[in-house]
């Protein structure tokens, strides 16, 4: 079957550093990307997005990357803060029909020491 | 907080226990949904429901039975549910059943013994 996945599931970085998160994406047909923030003790929370039709997107210190041709999405964080440490996932779907039944990938945990 | 609320924030059942989770959002939002996340999986979509009508139901084990009496209110009933079954139980609401637009409440976490 169809299967996000992540490829690094720890990352530890400084205070300060940039960091980059990675995820790799199976289903050719997914048209919309979703990666989330989830602090331990609460639910998942909406980062950023990006469609198929864009390569990148940038947001308030995010960026998100989609290379098609490698089924491969990245999250830019600059200047991590402590307060970024907190499992980061993505998330594929394919919208047309407008369905958007998603499918995750497993998560990285961000590590960020002061 | 995102305004999407669920209790029992933990729960412990046997196998032949029945159990119902709570999820309860005030924001207006006409979809709301039901995800399983385990330790040794992703998260799992299980139930949506938009304007109180069941439109995806993801090929969940009956023993999962999900209600939605308003848009403000979605249940999970439980019963003669597997030690497999132990995971964080997560409720999300959205507008109009945009990924982008979900918020997710804090989760049950559910222990099956």
């Amino acid at each position: 079957g169809e299967s996000v996945g992540l490829h690094l599931p720890t990352l530890s970085v400084q205070e300060g550093d940039n960091s980059i998160i990675n995820c790799a994406y199976s289903n050719s047909a997914s048209d919309y990307f979703i990666w989330y923030k989830q602090e331990s003790g609460k639910g998942p929370q909406f980062i950023i997005d990006i469609r198929s039709n864009m390569d990148k997107r940038q947001g308030q210190r995010v960026t998100v990357l989609l290379n098609k041709t490698v089924k491969h999405l990245s999250l830019q964080i600059a200047a991590t803060q402590p307060g970024d440490s907190a499992v980061y996932f993505c998330a594929e779907s394919i919208t047309s029909g407008g369905s958007y039944i998603p499918t995750f990938g497993r998560g990285t945990s961000l590590i960020v020491h002061p | 907080e995102t305004g999407v609320t669920q209790t029992p924030r933990h729960l412990v059942m046997g196998m032949t226990n029945k159990k119902s989770l709570k999820c309860e959002q005030h924001l207006g939002h006409n979809a709301m949904y039901w995800y399983k996340q385990s330790a040794k999986k992703p998260l799992e979509l299980m139930f949506v429901y938009s304007l109180e009508e069941r439109v995806e139901n993801n090929s969940v084990p009956s023993r999962f039975s999900p209600e939605c009496p308003n848009s403000s209110h979605l249940f999970l009933h439980l019963h003669t549910l597997q030690p497999e079954d132990s995971a964080l139980y997560l409720c999300a609401s959205s507008p109009r059943g945009g990924l982008d637009t979900q918020y997710f409440g804090p989760g049950t976490r559910l222990t099956v013994l």
